[in-house]
């Protein structure tokens, strides 16, 4: 089955602790990406990759980081999570310049 | 600033008769536009798209129209079913790289 996994799906931290959410692909898409989503402010890019080893700032990459070592994974790093990185996450592949994303079913992420 | 948007933050519809979402955008570069469609605790599901050469293109009930002078897209629901009760994404991209989403829009469709 063609899907995009994320883990965890529900995490409480405290601030400063460093967390990663994980994400993986299994539809050997060049294109990863993840997204935050909060209230009144709808789908927000947070970084994506075209492909391994090539990724860039979205509209809000303050406190993140990101790496693409392999094709079907790329996770999401907080170094440092503070209390307004407490969001609901999606991950979402797709092929390179299709247009269309394939979403995870998000990780809900709260920082205290 | 907001590329993509979308002005009604929810509609509320009666089953059987035609929800209209809208959704505007800012940037003339934009070439193809999709809709998604989110229920709670799941990640949003792609709906239907429109490439910025056609101005029309249907899927079952589902009906996008786009008006590239006006910078001005809408998707036609007809007939709206309970089912259909979600929120709903616009977005616009370019050359198919990084989406532009808008805030979405709640629809909520009674029996």
């Amino acid at each position: 089955e063609a899907q995009v996994t994320q883990n965890p799906r529900y995490l409480i931290t405290v601030t400063g602790k460093k967390l990663t959410v994980t994400c993986s692909q299994n539809m050997n898409h060049e294109y990863m990406s993840w997204y935050r989503q909060d209230p009144g402010l709808g789908l927000r890019q947070i970084y994506y990759s075209m492909n391994v080893e090539v990724t860039d700032k979205g509209d809000v990459p303050e406190g993140y980081k990101v790496s693409r070592k392999e094709k079907r994974n790329f996770p999401l790093i907080l170094e440092s999570p503070s209390p307004n990185q407490t969001s609901l996450y999606f991950c979402a592949s797709g092929r390179l310049f299709a247009g269309e994303l394939f979403f995870g079913e998000g990780s809900r992420l709260t920082v205290l | 600033d907001q590329q993509v948007k979308q002005n009604s933050p929810s509609l509320s519809v009666q089953e059987g008769r035609i929800s209209i979402l809208n959704c505007d955008y800012t940037n003339s570069m934009f070439d193809y536009f999709l809709w998604y469609k989110k229920y709670p605790a799941e990640g949003p599901t792609f709906l239907i798209s429109i490439s910025s050469i056609k101005d029309k293109n249907e899927d079952g009930r589902f009906t996008v129209f786009l008006n590239k002078s006006a910078k001005h897209l809408s998707l036609h629901i007809v007939p709206s079913q309970p089912g259909d009760s979600a929120v709903y994404f616009c977005a616009a991209s370019r050359s198919g790289y990084a989406l532009n989403f808008g805030k979405g829009t709640s629809l909520l469709v009674t029996p």
